[in-house]
Formats: C-alpha cells, structure tokens, sequence
C-alpha cells in the first residue's frame, strides 16, 4: 500500500467506449498528476493539479479529460481513444515543500 | 534537447555485486533536485534517493548511495550488495526549480538492472 490507489490496476476498452481511471490519496498532499508510460519512451507527464485547479496540461488530446473534484481524488476521463494510447498511466501525489512524489501502482490500459 | 539521459538501457551484476546505473542531466537553473526511482514488474514507483543540487554531500539511504558530480552534471546510483529483488526498471529524474507548490518530474529513459545469482 503506497498510500496512493488507482483503479482499476487494468483496463481493456474499444475505440467507442468511455472509461475513467481513478486515483486517490489520504497523505495530505495538494498536489497530483498524470503521467504516461509507454512502451520504451520515458515517462510523461500530461496533467497537473495543485489544490485542485490544473495548472499543467502537455498538449494532451482532448480525448483525455482529467477531474480533480478535491485535493484527495484524480480521476482520468477517457473516450475515443487510439490504439497507441495503450500505456500504463501512472497518478502521483506530492506536498507542497517536499521534493519527491508518492506513485500510485498504475492502470495498465489496453485500447482494442 | 533531452533533458535526463541514461546511457544503458540494460545491465546485469551478479547478486551481492556493487552496480552503478548512470544518469547525466542538463539544466541552467542552479536549484534543482535529482532522484531515482525503482519500478519492479508490478508497475508502481518506488522512491529511492533524493539528492539536492546545493548538497555538497553525496546522499546515501541503506544499499543505494548516488556518485553526484555537479560540474560533469552526473548522479550515478551505487547499489551495494545487490540482490535478487533489486532486478527492476530504474528511472532517473529531475525537478527544475519550483512551481509555487508543486513539482515537475522529468524522468529519463530508464536502466533495466538484472541480478543474477
């Protein structure tokens, strides 16, 4: 237990489908972020939220939708996507002062 | 320009062998911060060590200790006394300055470290 969770730890979903991913942390922190990891390419980060206005997004297709509803929960809204969306998406969390972040375990999506 | 860079994309060391796992970076901000992070097969990422750019010490946390260079732009992470579960991913990452409150965590490509017995 990393003291954050993402669910569900894996998803397969059609081209036409819409999903989310959630992610969720009880440490306090004010900040949280997505990141995707594909295959042989570094991470990268897509959003951020700092006390749950966003305050980063890197160019990333409006078939992702990010919602931060309070400090404590992240959630990646997901319609339409491409196959080479397939990745494992990765939330963390950091508090403000502190250097490092706290990694959820990851949703490994399958886009079909 | 890549920001992180990790020249090896695989090494092995033999179990209770030292393995050091390069890193390089490039930045023109004098405050920034340099860590490591761990991902096993299961995904999740785990927090190594953490090094500052105003520490003058090399940082050090139980097996892992980072070899850090400043002027060459280095920080090399030692691991002492390898064991079969160190066999992971192993990411190298950069924070720039700060974002009033926040972080950005630039990661490098990754090392995959293979312990054999």
């Amino acid at each position: 237990e990393t003291g954050v969770t993402q669910t569900p730890r894996h998803l397969v979903m059609g081209m036409t489908n819409k999903k989310s991913l959630k992610c969720e942390q009880h440490l306090g922190h004010n900040a949280m972020y997505w990141y995707k990891q594909s295959a042989k390419k570094p991470l990268e980060l897509m959003f951020v939220y700092n006390f749950k206005e966003q305050t980063e997004n890197n160019s990333v297709p409006s078939r992702f939708s990010p919602e931060c509803p309070n400090s404590s929960h992240l959630f990646l809204h997901l319609h339409t996507l491409q196959p080479e969306d397939s990745a494992l998406y990765l939330c963390a969390s950091s508090h403000q002062g502190d250097d490092g972040y706290t990694f959820g375990s990851g949703t490994r999506l399958t886009v079909v | 320009a890549q920001k992180i860079t990790q020249t090896q994309p695989g090494m092995f060391v033999q179990e209770k062998e030292a393995v050091t796992l390069d890193c390089t970076y490039d930045t023109s901000d004098q405050s920034y911060g340099l860590f490591w992070y761990k991902q096993p097969s299961s995904g999740e990422m785990i927090f190594l060590i953490y090094q500052g750019s105003y520490d003058e010490q090399n940082a050090t946390e139980g097996r892992y200790s980072l070899n850090f260079q400043k002027a060459r732009k280095s920080t090399n992470l030692v691991i002492s006394a390898s064991q079969l579960g160190d066999s992971a991913m192993y990411f190298c990452a950069m924070r720039e300055g700060f974002s009033g409150g926040y972080n950005k965590l630039i990661f490098g490509a990754g090392t995959r470290l293979a312990v054999h017995p």
